[in-house]
């Protein structure tokens, strides 16, 4: 079975500073990763997604996330966020034949002026 | 671009009526579409996984009659609520799956608000 945990459900952050949203899976197979992003009362955007090689991704709106297998995190990182990038965050994992993306429990980013 | 639309993006319906929600995949094929279902801050339940031209696969604790789904082309699947209740108000997503070897990512519709009074 696999799962994700999203420890922190809210992250404040003031305008400019940088950010981490923690991620960690558990998995009994190999994994493909993912962040999506919801702003209120709208479906999911795809940030970036880890499925081999590099283990430093690169996504939308200056996001990057690592994969690190040892220590089964995969957290996400912008160096200086926006007001814009108030939205919640949604870290998913999948790696069985059915797709099926396991979602955490999400972190809602709130940037402040 | 892989754009999932849906609709409608909100009703408002009566107890004990049915809804249906459409799904569709714009610009490409979707072999497997999934719905889920989101309650207020809260994250995305995997109702059911939807292959065009079988049966629904349901997760465990989702009935079956009460959510109806049909994935009758590879760009249209539907989800029925039947008998709508309060209690199945909810934020409902559906995402779709390109079927390529691969590739792991769904995209996702931008979701459909069901109030029942």
């Amino acid at each position: 079975a696999q799962s994700v945990t999203q420890l922190d459900s809210q992250v404040p952050v003031f305008e400019e500073a940088p950010v981490e949203l923690r991620c960690n899976y558990s998995s009994s197979v190999s994994v493909y990763l993912f962040w999506y992003v919801q702003y209120p009362n709208q479906g999911l955007q795809l940030l970036l997604k880890y499925l081999s090689g590099s283990t430093l991704v690169k996504g939308i709106n200056g996001f990057e996330a690592e994969f690190n297998k040892s220590q089964t995190s995969f957290h996400l990182r912008k160096p200086s966020v926006h007001i814009s990038d108030t939205a919640e965050y949604f870290c998913a994992v999948t790696g069985g034949a059915t797709n099926k993306l396991i979602f955490g429990t999400g972190t809602l980013l709130a940037v402040q002026p | 671009g892989a754009v999932v639309s849906q609709h409608p993006s909100r009703v408002i319906c009566k107890s004990g009526t049915s809804v249906k929600i459409e799904c569709r995949s714009l610009d490409f094929q979707a072999t497997t579409m999934f719905w889920y279902r989101q309650f207020p801050k809260q994250s995305l339940m995997l109702m059911a996984t939807s292959n065009e031209g079988s049966k629904a696969t349901y997760e465990q604790g989702v009935e079956k009659d009460k959510f109806l789904i049909n994935h009758a082309s590879l760009t249209l699947s539907t989800l029925t609520v039947t008998s709508a209740h309060p209690e199945d108000s909810s934020f409902y997503i559906c995402s779709a799956h390109k079927g390529d070897r691969g590739r792991y990512e769904q995209y996702f519709g931008p979701g459909t608000r069901l109030t029942v009074t």
